[in-house]
């Protein structure tokens, strides 16, 4: 099965709201996530990432939450905008992999004005 | 700010022909990655390659694959034979020397093959 995966393939929210997406991962033994947002025809952009010897970390806007003890990730985006519409991506590194990253199904967030 | 860039943004080919995908990496980075994304699928890895040559590939990333650094600055992946299942975004990335170092994506290349 995948190692990562997201709970809700699809979140409505008013702007304004606070969004939450969920992610959650199989191997215990990765130790680097990142989130990564993805607009119609582009690329994955970073948004903020965190390591496994933390359990949040704050950006303009967005936290991450990692609790390792049930191989959870959640990014929460404060006051959501129009502008954050677009597909939300979790990632995951093991040590050892040169970097590769596993990614999530993916969450689509819908902001409606 | 630095970014990664890739070319063409839309290629279409036919089936069976060969074709290369480009990619300029930001400039102090070290590690690359070439990933692809089948419409309405994840992100999934195909590569990667440090200091000249292929670090770790998938499964997907069978001998009708291959990467190069031809210069300093370009990474490219050809595709010898394409075929129809090939069709796809590609992604590059790159990163500094740490693993845990963020990776940064180009904006994709569009690949249809007819």
């Amino acid at each position: 099965g995948e190692s990562v995966g997201l709970h809700l393939p699809t979140l409505s929210v008013q702007e304004g709201d606070n969004s939450i997406i969920n992610c959650a991962y199989s191997n215990s033994a990765s130790d680097y996530f990142i989130w990564y947002k993805q607009e119609s025809g582009k690329g994955p952009q970073f948004i903020i990432d965190i390591r496994s010897n933390m359990d949040k970390r704050q950006g303009q806007r967005v936290t991450v939450l990692l609790n390792k003890t049930v191989k959870h990730l959640s990014l929460q985006i404060a006051a959501t905008q129009p502008g954050d519409s677009a597909v939300y991506f979790c990632a995951e590194n093991v040590p050892g992999s040169y970097g590769k990253l596993t990614f999530g199904q993916g969450t689509i967030l819908t902001v409606h004005p | 700010e630095p970014e990664v860039t890739q070319t063409p943004s839309h290629q279409v080919t036919q089936m069976g022909q060969e074709v290369i995908l480009r990619c300029v990496p930001i400039s102090n980075h070290l590690y690359f990655y070439w990933y692809r994304q089948i419409l309405g699928q994840k992100v999934e890895f195909l590569v990667s390659f440090y200091n000249n040559e292929i670090s770790e590939k998938s499964e997907i990333f069978d001998d009708q694959f291959s990467v190069e650094r031809p210069d300093g600055s370009n990474f490219t992946l050809k595709i010898r034979s394409t075929k129809l299942e090939d069709s796809a975004m590609y992604f590059c990335a790159s990163r500094g020397l740490s693993y845990q170092e963020t990776q940064y994506f180009g904006p994709g290349t569009r690949l249809l093959v007819l």
